[in-house]
């Protein structure tokens, strides 16, 4: 079975410093991995992935994350977070192996709130 | 550019009583999904098709009926609403079965009394 969990139910960050989300998986085979962002009464909306590759993985609105293998870790990072970041995020995995379709499996989500 | 849209936006229903929750997608995509989302809990996987005429159980699937007779529809019907299924409902769609990115619809609020 594949899982997610996300260990933080909110983040806390001022405006301008750094952001991070923390994510882990575990699957039996190989990871594909993403992270969605949740803003208030709308839809999840995909924000970057992993497939394979370079660990590092570069997405929208200056998003980035870490695949990291030894720590089955995935942890979404922006250099300088925003007012407007504040939302719920979401990590999301799917084994490529075990998992027939493109059925994820979702953490629990962190809310980010930046304050300005 | 409608994307993947989601009717009724908010319903109520009285427990024992039925209902199917709308989901359209205009971007030609084989693969479709329903989620439900609680508290703390994420996104679970209720039902979800690979293609027209095809479809399959995911994670909580109890309570729920799919169809999936052209590309564009995917219904989701509660057969007898219960107050657990009290939630928020997303329909998911994407390109193909393998790792295209998923493009999600904007929820229909469901509440079961």
């Amino acid at each position: 079975a594949q899982s997610v969990a996300q260990p933080e139910d909110q983040v806390n960050v001022a405006e301008g410093n750094p952001l991070t989300v923390k994510c882990t998986y575990s699957v039996s085979g190989n990871p594909y991995l993403f992270w969605y962002v949740q803003y208030p009464n709308r839809g999840l909306q995909f924000l970057l992935k992993y497939i394979t590759g370079d660990n590092l993985v570069k997405g929208s609105y200056g998003f980035e994350a870490e695949f990291n293998k030894s720590q089955t870790s995935f942890h979404l990072k922006k250099p300088s977070a925003l007012v407007s970041d504040s939302a719920l995020y979401f990590c999301a995995v799917r084994d490529w192996i075990k998992a027939a379709g493109n059925k994820l499996t979702f953490g629990g989500g962190t809310r980010v709130l930046v304050k300005p | 550019n409608a994307g993947v849209t989601q009717t009724p936006k908010f319903q109520v229903l009285k427990t024992g009583q039925s209902m199917t929750l709308q989901c359209a997608q205009d971007m030609n995509h084989e693969y479709m999904s329903w989620y439900r989302q609680d508290p703390g809990m994420g996104l679970r996987l209720i039902h979800y098709s690979v293609g027209a005429g095809i479809t399959d159980q995911g994670e909580v699937p109890n309570g729920y009926n799919v169809s999936r007779s052209t590309t564009e529809d995917f219904p989701l019907r509660l057969l007898s609403a219960a107050p657990s299924q009290t939630s928020v409902y997303f329909c998911a769609s994407s390109l193909n079965r393998d790792n295209s990115p998923l493009h999600f619809g904007n929820g229909t609020r469901l509440t079961v009394t």
